[in-house]
């Protein structure tokens, strides 16, 4: 079975500063790799994804994951982070076959960006 | 257009009552997948629709859940018989088709007293 793990159960940074949010993975065959946002009391929001090609993956709100498959890591960053940046992070992979395939999400990371 | 939508928005049942949780995915979505996240807990797969397939019910906890979705579109999840530990969120999320990126919706906050 495909599976991520997400070390970190919260990560703190300062605003302006770059953090990351790391994720690894662990699957048979070529990966297929999602990174999600949750704010309070809302769902969650996709961020971006590496499926195949550049193993820097631009994606939403400034964030880009890097794909190290040496490493079997898709950790999420950002240059310079901000407090509206504070939120629960979810690292997904794909599971399944063709047609018929669901997510299975990391324990998730909190992040907290201090002024 | 519209997102992933969900109903009610919180719901608090007593032990040992059914509740029913409804979501209206994306029009046009095939792909319609059931999560419950507890609190402080990451997401659990619950349920998955694939179009006219048969549901992957492969992740649902015990019988007392349940979940149909009708004419390709709505779906509901049924928990019988409630008890407190089924208390959590309960988000579904649809896609255009397999395996693309889900959109969720807000959630359904179950708490079961």
């Amino acid at each position: 079975a495909q599976s991520v793990a997400q070390p970190e159960d919260q990560v703190n940074v300062a605003e302006g500063n770059p953090l990351t949010v790391k994720c690894t993975y662990s699957v048979s065959g070529n990966p297929y790799l999602f990174w999600y946002v949750q704010y309070p009391n809302r769902g969650l929001q996709f961020l971006l994804k590496y499926i195949t090609g550049d193993n820097l993956v631009k994606g939403s709100y400034g964030f880009e994951a890097e794909f190290n498959k040496s490493q079997t890591s898709f950790h999420l960053k950002k240059p310079s982070a901000l407090v509206s940046d504070s939120a629960l992070y979810f690292c997904a992979v794909r599971e399944g076959s063709a047609g018929f395939q669901k997510l299975v999400f990391g324990t998730g990371t909190r992040l907290l960006v201090s002024p | 257009g519209a997102g992933v939508s969900q109903s009610p928005s919180n719901k608090v049942t007593e032990k040992g009552k059914d509740v029913e949780l409804r979501c209206d995915p994306i029009s046009g979505h095939t792909a319609l997948y059931w999560y419950r996240q507890s609190l402080g807990q990451g997401l659990e797969f619950l349920i998955y629709f694939q179009g006219n397939s048969a549901p992957d019910k492969s992740g649902l906890p015990s019988d007392r859940f349940s979940a149909e979705r009708t004419g390709g579109s709505v779906s509901t999840l049924t928990i019988q018989r409630t008890q407190q530990e089924d208390s959590a969120v309960y988000l579904c999320a649809s896609t255009p088709g397999a395996g693309g990126e889900q959109y969720f919706g807000p959630g359904t906050r179950l708490t079961v007293t």
